[in-house]
């Protein structure tokens, strides 16, 4: 079954910390994983993502941490900040044509707190 | 208007009513997503329109039907709807070559009664 375990599934951050989200998969044949941040009443929007030829990629705070012998992949943000208080969805996609079907986790409520 | 703009943004529905939610993007692009968003549950997928051409129907229920009349505009239309079917309903369009970059509207928080 095509599926991607998120964890935690909420999370509560002092500012100046660091937020660090997990997603595990099992579909070897996933090559693009995405991270999307979701605001009350907003839509989610994509904020990093990454494919499978790197270990980490990053923007800004963000990082993705990538392991592909373990199928997980991470989020750290550095130095959080009230701002970044938002759920947080993984994605994987990817192999046999169906590029468009983004499978998600069920997502993470990150608060942090001033 | 930028982006992607759906409406209405609430919607309260008997189970015997019939509506529809609009989605429209504003991005140029060719492919357009029907997503249902229900808490503590990943997104799932319903519908996908690539350059207007149903490719995908997730196993949906035929009391959700979507309609793709050109690139720029979605709708889902509804009808005879149930309980369980509350949810927050997003839409989300791309560019048919990039199908991973999926740009989300704000949703339809849609109640059945």
């Amino acid at each position: 079954q095509q599926q991607v375990k998120q964890s935690p599934q909420s999370l509560i951050v002092q500012k100046g910390g660091i937020s660090i989200i997990n997603c595990a998969y099992e579909n070897t044949a996933f090559d693009y994983f995405p991270w999307y941040q979701q605001f009350p009443g907003k839509g989610p929007a994509l904020l990093i993502a990454i494919r499978p030829d790197v270990s980490e990629k990053k923007e800004g705070r963000f990082t993705i941490s990538f392991n592909k012998s373990a199928k997980q992949f991470s989020l750290h943000i550095m130095d959080s900040q009230p701002g970044d208080s938002a759920t947080y969805f993984c994605a994987a996609s990817g192999g046999g044509g169906s590029n468009y079907k983004l499978t998600f986790g069920k997502g993470t409520l990150l608060t942090v707190n001033p | 208007e930028t982006g992607v703009t759906q409406t209405p943004r609430h919607l309260v529905m008997g189970m015997t009513n019939k509506k529809s939610l609009k989605c429209e993007q504003h991005l140029g692009h060719n492919a357009m997503y029907w997503y249902k968003q229900s808490a503590k549950k990943p997104l799932e997928l319903m519908f996908v329109y690539s350059l207007e051409e149903r490719v995908e129907n997730n196993s949906v229920p035929s009391r959700f039907s979507p309609e793709c009349p050109n690139s720029s505009h979605l709708f889902l239309h509804l009808h005879t709807l149930q309980p369980e079917d509350s949810a927050l309903y997003l839409c989300a369009s791309s560019q048919v070559w990039s199908p991973n970059e999926q740009f989300f509207g704000p949703g339809t928080r849609l109640t059945v009664l």
